[in-house]
């Protein structure tokens, strides 16, 4: 199936680890980013890359560091893990130029 | 800085009824806007998306509106189903950066 897939799904860790959330598609989208959705259901843009380079990185924590190994994947990795960064992470993709975005499923953290 | 806000918050409507999603935003300068819904614990779906020439765009039952001038969407539902339960949102691509703005999001309720 042509889709944006990240795995994994549910990530329940404890504080002060490190971990890792991947993101493929195959859509051949040349953009992909990385959104989160908080405790309030809000999305809001964290990175994006553009055929592997990165455009966009908003306000974000230095622990989080995204990294794109080709344009068909978008990786996020986080060190350091706390209590705030609960949340739901999704993967999205788009063609070149202000035109639909794809999302995956979401990958919900859970800090404890 | 664009905002974007959803009216209502929350509906709660009997099944067969036609009802309109209002989204508003700030900044008239945008390439697209689209409509997404999200369901409880699941990613976003795209629903619909309009790009700034047009003025609307239908799928199905659904139709989506946009007045830039005013600033604002609308997302018309016609004969609401309870398949329809579900979180709306809109987003809008606009600036020179790639990324959507999403709006606070309409949860929708329709009963038997």
């Amino acid at each position: 199936d042509t889709a944006v897939s990240q795995t994994p799904k549910y990530l329940v860790t404890q504080m002060g680890n490190d971990k890792s959330i991947k993101c493929e598609q195959n859509l051949g989208h040349d953009t992909m980013y990385w959104y989160k959705q908080d405790s309030k259901k809000f999305l809001k843009i964290m990175f994006s890359y553009n055929n592997k380079e990165l455009i966009i990185n908003e306000t974000v924590p230095n622990r989080f560091s995204p990294k794109s190994p080709d344009k068909a994947h978008l990786n996020l990795h986080i060190n350091s893990l706390e209590l705030g960064d609960s949340a739901v992470y999704f993967c999205a993709s788009s063609p070149q130029g202000p035109t639909g975005y794809t999302f995956g499923s979401g990958t919900r953290l859970t800090v404890v | 800085k664009q905002e974007v806000t959803q009216i209502p918050a929350a509906l709660s409507v009997p099944e067969g009824e036609n009802l309109v999603l209002n989204c508003s935003f700030t900044d008239s300068a945008i390439y697209n806007l689209q409509w997404f819904r999200q369901d409880p614990g699941k990613g976003l779906t795209s629903l619909l998306l309009i790009q700034s020439s047009q003025r609307e765009q239908t799928s199905g039952r659904l139709n989506a509106s946009l007045d830039k001038s005013s600033g604002r969407s609308t997302l018309y539902i016609a004969a609401s189903q309870p398949g329809d339960s579900a979180t709306y949102l809109c987003a809008l691509w606009y600036g020179t950066a790639s990324k959507l703005t999403f709006g606070t999001g309409t949860r929708l309720q329709v009963t038997l």
